[in-house]
């Protein structure tokens, strides 16, 4: 099992280009949620999505900033116009399901860094 | 805004001490308590979990503590190794089916020998 795929693991962009990071969750997966993580801070919840839907959203910031899960391929969240405030690193996680009984145990993959120059 | 406050930053232990990483958080609707371990390019990856209905956890040579009219938690890693360097992160969510976990800012553990 590859566990969660991220790519690419480290991307350069200028400011004003497009960024579009990549995630392929565990095998048996179906929630993909992405977080990011500022320098020096702790993760921050973004987005969680199953397949065609996104459940929520609430951690998106309101421009810029899209995710998508297809029913084919990747999971992919999409940064327009990055900025240099953009620059962190974005994690992927994915979960066997989501239900308030047992825990939603999340697996991470490696993360894509960002750097907006 | 929900916050889970961790301290130390950075923590450099002997090997066989024990390294004790602390967190405080302010919301009382935290009801699961993680922690993940994270190495040098890897995703971080949940070490051990605790929930306030109990005061401690232990599991192998890791150990959570919490204390819930303190609003605290703590992981003690008993005879700390060279292979448990790494960035330690305690979170916290309300109800452990949730996706949403608040993190820590994490604490660089480096065990010298």
């Amino acid at each position: 099992n590859a566990g969660v795929m991220q790519n690419p693991r480290h991307l350069v962009r200028r400011r004003g280009q497009e960024a579009r990071l990549r995630c392929s969750p565990m095998k048996g997966h179906s929630h993909v949620y992405w977080y990011r993580q500022l320098p020096e801070e702790g993760l921050k919840f973004m987005v969680y999505l199953q397949k065609e839907n996104i459940i929520d959203e609430s951690g998106m910031p309101k421009e810029r900033f899209s995710a998508e899960f297809p029913k084919e391929g990747p999971s992919i969240l999409r940064i327009q116009q990055v900025v240099r405030g953009d620059s962190a690193a974005y994690f992927c996680a994915s979960s066997q399901r989501q239900g308030p009984a047992g825990a939603n145990v999340l697996t991470f993959g490696a993360g894509s860094r960002l750097t907006v120059l | 805004q929900q916050q889970v406050k961790q301290s130390p930053q950075s923590l450099i232990v002997q090997k066989g001490g024990i390294s004790i990483i602390n967190c405080a958080y302010e919301n009382t609707a935290f009801d699961y308590f993680p922690w993940y371990q994270q190495f040098p390019g890897k995703g971080p990856a949940l070490l051990i979990a605790i929930r306030p209905d109990v005061s401690e956890k232990k599991e192998g040579r890791f150990t959570i503590s919490f204390n819930k009219s303190a609003k605290q938690f703590s992981l003690h890693i008993m005879d700390s190794q060279p292979g448990d360097s790494a960035t330690y992160f305690c979170a916290a969510s309300m109800g452990a089916g949730s996706y949403q976990l608040t993190f820590g800012k994490g604490t660089k553990l480096s065990v010298i020998p």
